[in-house]
């Protein structure tokens, strides 16, 4: 079964540091990773899509790596910041083969705190 | 452009009763789809069209229908509302292909009582 695994659950940091959030996947045949930032009471918005040739990628103080090889993706926040505070969710899309379907992760929620 | 706008924001229901939620995208999409979120979990597909006229099965559609007469509109239907449909309900839509950006509306959220 296509699934997407994401850690912490959950996770506090002060403003101004850096953290770091994790997601494996076992969703095959695969195309392509995303990360999306949804804030309390809104719909998911992107961040990033990975191919499976791309290492990296960054957003601003957003970077996401992806090992294919391992299934595994980082999202990377440099210097939070407040509005940082959300939940980041992993999708993996799968190959055309599968309809290009998004499999989400459970996500981790984010609080920044002054 | 207003982008993915759901209709309405909050609704509550008593069990067995219907309603619609409403999705509609102004960038001319092909790709429309339906998504429920609950706690603790991600979210999961019930149903998507890929184009005006075609509808396909999610993870989860028991319970509900969806039809696509046009490119901007696809209507989510509740046949007879459960407790178990408690969620909150996203739409979302992107172009046709495998890294296209998915775009969300900012959701419903359903109650039934």
């Amino acid at each position: 079964k296509n699934q997407v695994e994401q850690s912490p659950q959950s996770l506090i940091i002060l403003e101004g540091k850096n953290c770091t959030l994790q997601c494996n996947y076992t969703v095959s045949p695969f195309s392509n990773l995303r990360w999306y930032k949804q804030d309390t009471g809104r719909g998911p918005v992107s961040l990033t899509i990975m191919t499976f040739s791309e290492n990296t990628k960054s957003n601003g103080r957003y970077t996401a790596t992806l090992d294919a090889d391992t299934k595994q993706s980082s999202l990377h926040i440099t210097a939070s910041q407040l509005s940082d505070s959300a939940s980041y969710i992993c999708v993996v899309s799968g190959a055309k083969a599968a309809g290009n379907k998004l499999t989400f992760g459970g996500g981790t929620r984010v609080l920044v705190k002054p | 452009n207003a982008g993915v706008t759901q209709t309405p924001k909050f609704q509550v229901l008593k069990t067995g009763q219907s309603m619609t939620l409403q999705c509609a995208q102004d960038m001319n999409h092909e790709y429309m789809s339906w998504y429920r979120q609950d706690p603790g979990m991600g979210l999961r597909l019930i149903h998507y069209s890929v184009g005006a006229g075609i509808t396909d099965q999610g993870e989860v559609p028991n319970g509900y229908n969806v039809s696509r007469s046009t490119t901007e509109d696809f209507p989510l239907r509740l046949l007879s509302a459960a407790p178990s449909q408690t969620s909150v309900y996203f739409c979302a839509s992107r172009v046709q292909g495998a890294t296209t950006e998915a775009f969300f509306g900012q959701g419903t959220r359903l109650t039934v009582v």
